[in-house]
């Protein structure tokens, strides 16, 4: 199956600094979200993006599927933004997610 | 966003006893749902997908007679996990898909089990 892999696993930004989280898969997909994962556990689609560039707010996300990657950029960071940020693709022709191993984001005030 | 609710949120309980957790969907309805597993500090791992009107589909190495899955409605799938031991102890959580080609996840607030 597909095999989905982020970079880097834990990450610690100040406030206000900018970072760009890395997503690589294995296979070609039609099918490429990011989610934030809160300190609470829950799960917040962020982006559904199997192609292209989308911005919302201070987040964005870029996938270039020819290349099997997809990049998260967070800018002017918040202490709010703290949580573990996960990437996923489909696994086969459904639409069931493999996750990737997630990044570990600390944003200290 | 599509809303996944989910209950309850933390489960404590004794071992040998069954655990039920419920995962609706609210706004929406959905023929199939996705139960997941996550160990602290690790990611998401698939346990099984839920299908209304049918059995469910088991990952390899998830005991299907352990974890029942039912999808009673097309907005109501539930989990129980049977007779269950402190290594069941983990965060469950439940997601449905939506959108044109449901290609869209929507996740539950998942649910913490602690067996001891």
């Amino acid at each position: 199956g597909i095999q989905v892999e982020q970079s880097p696993p834990d990450l610690i930004l100040q406030e206000g600094a900018n970072s760009t989280l890395r997503c690589n898969f294995s296979d070609s997909v039609n099918n490429l979200q990011w989610f934030h994962q809160n300190p609470w556990g829950q799960l917040i689609n962020l982006f559904y993006i199997p192609s292209g560039t989308k911005q919302n707010g201070r987040l964005s996300a870029t996938t270039v599927a020819t290349e099997r990657y997809s990049l998260l950029y967070i800018s002017s960071s918040q202490t709010t933004d703290s949580g573990v940020y996960f990437c996923a693709a489909p696994q086969g022709a459904g639409n069931m997610l493999t996750f990737g191993g997630g990044t570990r984001l600390m944003v200290k005030p | 966003g599509a809303v996944v609710s989910q209950h309850p949120s933390r489960v404590i309980c004794k071992s040998g006893t069954s655990v039920k957790i419920e995962c609706r969907s609210l706004d929406f309805q959905a023929t199939t749902m996705f139960w997941y597993r996550q160990f602290p500090k690790q990611s998401l791992m698939l346990m099984a997908t839920s299908n209304e009107g049918s059995k469910a589909t088991y990952e390899q190495g998830v005991e299907k007679d352990k974890f029942l899955i039912n999808h009673a409605s097309l907005t109501l799938s539930t989990l129980t996990v049977t007779s269950a031991h402190p290594e069941d102890s983990s965060f469950y959580i439940c997601s449905a898909p939506t959108g044109p080609s449901n290609e869209k996840l929507f996740f539950g607030s998942g649910t913490q089990l602690s067996v001891l």
